[in-house]
């Protein structure tokens, strides 16, 4: 169908709230990553899912960034805690690749997360 | 682990006019896969261009076409009759072939601007 998706576009936080933001991949795409950027800098790695399995989070920069895919579709990235340091936009991609097949990530429009 | 380069923070052209953008890179893989993404103001990352290591010919899109330079490990995107809607960040990344992820490193970015 469409193209990723995310939620929601904006998000304005107080220091110490946790906030929770959701990607919707495209229809069928197995493999599904999550990536922080910076303001005028590129994207940086957080965690990639292959269905609803989790195989590699090292790129999550502390223990309060948790991501899940419980059904193998759509993922929610938590903060807990948000500190203003955390304050970026967040991408999520998602691809036809497996672990064998490397094929193109698409990316949705992104959240701009904002820590007051 | 592997880096990306781009050296060139800003370039400008002039509409219908030829720009090159470069990038270099560190790996010491063989089988590895390399993108150039577009991201206009509206933040959404667009693919422009998508080269495999294993293929000596240069990949090209329409008015997009890389210089694949595999052993100087360079790879520079040149945009022919460039239009206004060209304007935007422009990121070269890097997936490994190899590793059982699909990750992808990206550079610091080229902000382009078309003139009119």
């Amino acid at each position: 169908g469409a193209g990723v998706s995310q939620s929601p576009r904006y998000k304005v936080a107080k220091r110490g709230q946790d906030v929770a933001l959701r990607c919707d991949p495209i229809s069928g795409h197995v493999s599904l990553f999550w990536y922080q950027q910076a303001l005028g800098q590129g994207p940086e790695f957080l965690t990639y899912f292959q269905n609803e399995a989790q195989l590699d989070k090292s790129g999550l920069p502390s223990d309060r960034f948790f991501a899940e895919r419980p059904e193998g579709s759509v993922s929610t990235l938590k903060i807990q805690r948000t500190q203003q340091e955390d304050s970026a936009v967040y991408l999520c991609a998602s691809s036809s690749s497996t672990r064998i097949v490397r094929d193109t990530q698409y990316f949705g429009p992104g959240t701009r997360l904002t820590v007051l | 682990a592997q880096t990306v380069t781009q050296s060139q923070p800003e370039m400008s052209v002039q509409e219908a006019e030829t720009v090159t953008l470069s990038c270099t890179y560190d790996t010491s893989e063989n089988n590895y896969y390399l993108f150039w993404y577009k991201q206009p103001p509206s933040r959404q990352m667009i693919l422009v261009i998508r080269q495999e290591a294993y293929k000596q010919q240069n990949a090209t899109e329409n008015r997009f076409s890389v210089n694949f330079q595999k052993a100087a490990k360079s790879f520079s995107l040149k945009i022919s009759d460039s239009q206004l809607g060209d304007t935007a960040m422009y990121f070269c990344a890097f997936m490994s072939g190899e590793t059982s992820g699909s990750r992808l490193t990206f550079g610091e970015g080229t902000q382009l601007t078309v003139n009119p």
